[in-house]
């Protein structure tokens, strides 16, 4: 199993609180991504990183940022959290972007 | 821009039956193809791949043919057991520079009866 983990793995929030998602690898690769999954949209894009300090947006970035000061580590923060956020959050890791990604095993974020 | 259509689920079978989940997709460029497998309370597992046309993926007793002609890439399996319970996700990968992610259909739930 490719090394992923996330933290917190699960959380209750309330709203208007900022809230801080953890993603770390040990496999060293270039691409890290979080996607949320809600019922009826499949897994969505938030924003991905593709190097330290290198980010861009995916699908449905409104609301959240994102940081990679290490190789190792991709931060999601939610600036303000509101009810529309809650969801499951995964961490995903590539090599490049043409090769398999590889998923970690998910944060269940509820806000109140 | 790149789209999945995946068919829609639950999806409940008996044991031993034949299983074909369906998927479609819009792409420009070549991307590869895949099938993730989530299990309850897990995350997202590669099942199986493709890279380019006329390619089949095969894992676990699954399997999966690119079909660029058609643009379809199916998902069979032709004996299902009850650990193969679980929600199937069909996506399609990056297609050119700047478009650098997967794209993913909505998932189809996959539920075998003994």
């Amino acid at each position: 199993d490719a090394g992923i983990t996330q933290s917190p793995r699960h959380k209750v929030t309330e709203t208007g609180t900022p809230v801080t998602l953890r993603c770390h690898q040990t496999e060293n690769h270039r691409y890290m991504y979080w996607y949320r999954q809600d019922p009826g949209h499949g897994l969505r894009l938030i924003h991905y990183s593709y190097g330290v300090k290198d980010t861009d947006k995916g699908e449905v970035s409104d609301g959240y940022s994102v940081s990679r000061s290490k190789t190792e580590d991709f931060l999601l923060t939610l600036e303000s959290a509101t009810s529309s956020q809650t969801s499951v959050y995964f961490c995903a890791i590539s090599a490049q972007a043409q090769e398999t990604q590889y998923f970690g095993p998910g944060t269940r974020l509820l806000v109140l | 821009g790149n789209s999945v259509t995946q068919m829609e689920g639950p999806v409940t079978l008996s044991e031993e039956a034949f299983l074909t989940i369906n998927c479609t997709y819009t792409a420009t460029g070549y991307p590869s193809l895949f099938w993730y497998v989530q299990y309850p309370g897990e995350g997202l597992q590669l099942l199986l791949k493709a890279t380019k046309a006329d390619d089949k993926g095969s894992n676990k007793g699954f399997e999966a043919t690119y079909r660029k002609e058609t643009t379809s890439f199916h998902l069979e399996k032709g004996s299902v057991q009850v650990s193969d319970s679980a929600v199937y996700f069909c996506a399609l990968g990056p297609t050119n520079f700047g478009n650098e992610k997967l794209t993913f259909g909505t998932g189809t739930r996959l539920t075998i009866i003994p």
